[in-house]
């Protein structure tokens, strides 16, 4: 079966930095999604990775190795605004998004 | 300004009462999809549509149905609902097949049916 694995919940201060990891076991890869959730709002996208690598936007980065089916989103500086969950999801090979449950991240002052 | 459209955003309902969820989008994007969303579960998608007049089955499409008349309308239908389709749904649209580009989500709809 297909498997997108997060963990469930975080804890991080403002200031520091964070790294929320994603695994997954999908039949085909053709890409990597980070969502970011508020609670009871709508997803809202943060990044694609399809090659192996780091890709930077702002403060936020996405990893991705597609050889260890691994993947991780990187907050620096955080900010009490980023408290919210964050989704990872993989298109598989029939280009379907496969969603993983996501991780609630809070923030602390 | 882009957005996707979705109404009502709460909704209270009793078993058995046919009811539609609107998804309107104003990007012009081929492809939308409906997803359920429930506490601990990733999002499961319901029904996606590729085109006008091409839709097709996501995970969980049992009791659901859909239609795509128009390219920026694609509503949800629940032809009998029932409690264990209690949950927040979300429309979501992109281009192309969305390979490469993000979705944009509606603000959801809460539905309970008692």
């Amino acid at each position: 079966g297909q498997n997108i694995d997060q963990p469930t919940e975080m804890t991080a201060t403002e200031g520091a930095i964070v790294q929320i990891n994603c695994t997954y076991q999908t039949s085909g890869f053709n890409g990597l999604f980070w969502y970011q959730q508020h609670a009871g709002e709508a997803p809202t996208f943060l990044s694609y990775n399809v090659l192996d690598g780091l890709e930077e936007k702002g403060r936020f980065s996405s990893f991705l190795s597609r050889s260890k089916g691994y993947s991780y989103l990187l907050l620096k500086e955080l900010q009490m605004k980023d408290s919210a969950s964050y989704l990872c999801a993989v298109r598989d090979s029939n280009y379907q998004l496969i969603w993983g449950a996501g991780t609630k991240l809070i923030i602390k002052p | 300004e882009a957005q996707v459209t979705q109404n009502p955003r709460y909704l209270i309902t009793v078993t058995g009462k046919k009811l539609t969820v609107t998804c309107s989008q104003n990007m012009n994007h081929e492809y939308m999809s409906w997803y359920r969303q429930d506490p601990g579960l990733g999002l499961r998608q319901i029904y996606y549509s590729m085109n006008v007049e091409v839709t097709d089955k996501g995970d969980v499409p049992e009791g659901y149905k859909v239609s795509r008349k128009e390219k920026r309308n694609f509503p949800l239908i629940l032809e009998s609902p029932s409690p264990n389709q209690t949950s927040l749904y979300f429309c979501a649209s992109s281009f192309g097949d969305g390979q490469g580009y993000g979705y944009t989500f509606g603000s959801g709809t809460r539905l309970t049916v008692v």
